[in-house]
C-alpha cells in the first residue's frame, strides 16, 4: 500500500506570513508528485506537477520544490493572503503498478485577514 | 476555461438504490477517471477508462461499480445497490493524455456528494 502523507493537516497563519508545507511519499519507484489546490465546493485545481528530482516549480506566490531521493516535496506560500484558503492536496504516481494517483490528506490552510 | 461539469451536485438515496452520476469532462480530452473521498478520509481513485474501456480499477470499484460513456461525452458513474458506505463525494477528472505517463495534470469537476441512508 502506497503511503503519502502530508504535514501540517491544518494550519492557521496571518495574512501576510509566509508558509509551508510537506509532503512525502515512497522514494522507490517514483515518477511524478502532483499539487493541487482545493477550495471547499470547487474543484481541485492542478498547481505543479514534478518530476525531476531537485524541480523547483513557481506561480505567483506559490513555489514547491521535489526531492525524489529522500522522497518529500515541500509547498511554500509568500506573503500568504486570505485568497490563498484552501486545503492544499498532493499526489505521487509510480513508475510501476498502479497507473493512477496516490494522494495524501491535504493541508488545510487558513489566511486570517 | 474549459471545465469538467458534474450532476447531480448532491444526491441523497436509500441504502439498496441505485445511482448514476454523470460527468461531462473536456471535450478534446480522451482519458476519464472517477476517484472519490469519503468525509474525513483520503482521496481514493476508483477507475480510469480510456478508448471506451476500463485501463484500471481499484480494489473498491467491484460489481457494485460500473462506467460508462454512453454519447461521446457524458461519463457517468453507476452504483447498482448503494451501501451506506458508498456515502462521499464522487470526483470525475479527465486529462487530455494519459495518466500512464503521470506526468499530466487531471483536470476534476467540483464532485457530486452521495448521501446513502
Amino acid at each position: 500500500i502506497l503511503n503519502v502523507e502530508q504535514s501540517p493537516q491544518s494550519l492557521h497563519v496571518q495574512e501576510g506570513d509566509s508558509t509551508n508545507f510537506t509532503c512525502s511519499f515512497p522514494s522507490s519507484n517514483f515518477y511524478a508528485l502532483h499539487w493541487y489546490r482545493w477550495e471547499t465546493a470547487k474543484s481541485p485545481e492542478a498547481l505543479f506537477v514534478m518530476t525531476l528530482n531537485g524541480d523547483e516549480k513557481k506561480k505567483g506566490r506559490i513555489s514547491a520544490t521535489l526531492n525524489t531521493k529522500e522522497g518529500y516535496s515541500y509547498l511554500y506560500i509568500k506573503g500568504s493572503q486570505p485568497e490563498d484558503s484552501a486545503t492544499y492536496l498532493c499526489a505521487f504516481f509510480m513508475d510501476t503498478g498502479r497507473r493512477a494517483l496516490t494522494f495524501g490528506s491535504g493541508t488545510r490552510l487558513q489566511v486570517q485577514p | 476555461e474549459p471545465e469538467v461539469t458534474q450532476t447531480p451536485s448532491h444526491q441523497v438515496t436509500q441504502m439498496g438504490q441505485e445511482v448514476i452520476l454523470r460527468c461531462v469532462p473536456i471535450s478534446n480530452h480522451l482519458y476519464f477517471y472517477w476517484y472519490r473521498q469519503i468525509l474525513g478520509q483520503k482521496v481514493e481513485f476508483l477507475v480510469s477508462f480510456y478508448n471506451n474501456e476500463i485501463s484500471e480499477k481499484s480494489e473498491i470499484f467491484d460489481d457494485q461499480f460500473s462506467v460508462e460513456r454512453p454519447d461521446g461525452s457524458n461519463f457517468t458513474l453507476k452504483i447498482r445497490s448503494t451501501k451506506l458506505e458508498d456515502s462521499a463525494m464522487y470526483f470525475c477528472a479527465s486529462s487530455g493524455q494519459g495518466a500512464g505517463s503521470g506526468a499530466n495534470v487531471l483536470t476534476f469537476g467540483a464532485g457530486s456528494r452521495l448521501t446513502v441512508l
